[in-house]
């Protein structure tokens, strides 16, 4: 079985300040990572992926993320936040071997100015 | 243009009137799925196709059904809609799982379905 887990289901940074949003997984067997960010009323967009290449995954606009296997993390960073990163951000993982992909219950970011 | 897509975008209904929601992809993509999300919940998978005539079911199947009678498309068919049907579907579709790859999932715009 595998599960994702986002804590913040809100976080606030002000404009230029770091985000950080954390994503922990629970898989059995190396899993595949993801990120998608969904701004209102769109769809999902993919951010960044990981797939057992290298552990820093550089992603659009500016973010990226590290995995982590001792502590079963992937979180997303971004140096210096904008007002346009103003969205919604899901965790999903996709156990190899498995054919579902799981999405953690997301993270509302908001950028204060 | 690459793309998935949904139609209706937004549909209010009254319960047990049977309805259709389509998706279509053009990207010759094997897997397709159809997802809700609900606000605190996430994206929670309804039902996925490996390829056309293999459907599974998800987490969260009951109340729904699915064909894929094409590659290109599957519709989602809630044949006696209830209000706890009320969300936001997304459809999403990639290439197949060959080789072991997990390919990137790409999703359609959304149906904001309403159920009174």
């Amino acid at each position: 079985a595998q599960s994702v887990t986002q804590l913040g289901s809100h976080v606030s940074v002000s404009e230029g300040a770091l985000v950080l949003l954390r994503c922990n997984y629970s898989s059995s067997v190396p899993p595949y990572l993801f990120w998608y960010v969904q701004y209102p009323n769109q769809g999902l967009q993919l951010l960044l992926k990981y797939t057992s290449a290298a552990t820093l995954v550089k992603g659009i606009n500016g973010f990226e993320a590290e995995f982590k296997k001792s502590e079963t993390s992937f979180h997303l960073t971004k140096p210096s936040a904008h007002m346009s990163d103003a969205a919604e951000y899901f965790c999903a993982v996709w156990g190899a071997g498995s054919y579902q992909l799981t999405f953690g219950k997301g993270t509302k970011l908001s950028v204060i100015p | 243009e690459a793309q998935v897509t949904q139609n209706p975008r937004y549909l209010i209904t009254v319960t047990g009137k049977k309805l259709t929601v389509t998706c279509s992809q053009n990207m010759n993509h094997e897997y397709m799925s159809w997802y809700r999300q609900d606000p605190g919940l996430g994206l929670r998978q309804i039902y996925y196709s490996m390829n056309v005539e293999v459907t599974d079911k998800g987490d969260v199947p009951e109340g729904y059904k699915v064909s894929r009678k094409e590659k290109r498309n599957f519709p989602l068919i809630l044949e006696s809609p209830s209000p706890n049907q009320t969300s936001l579907y997304f459809c999403a579709s990639s290439f197949g799982l060959a080789g072991g790859r997990q390919e990137t999932q790409y999703f359609g715009p959304g149906t904001r379905l309403l159920v009174l």
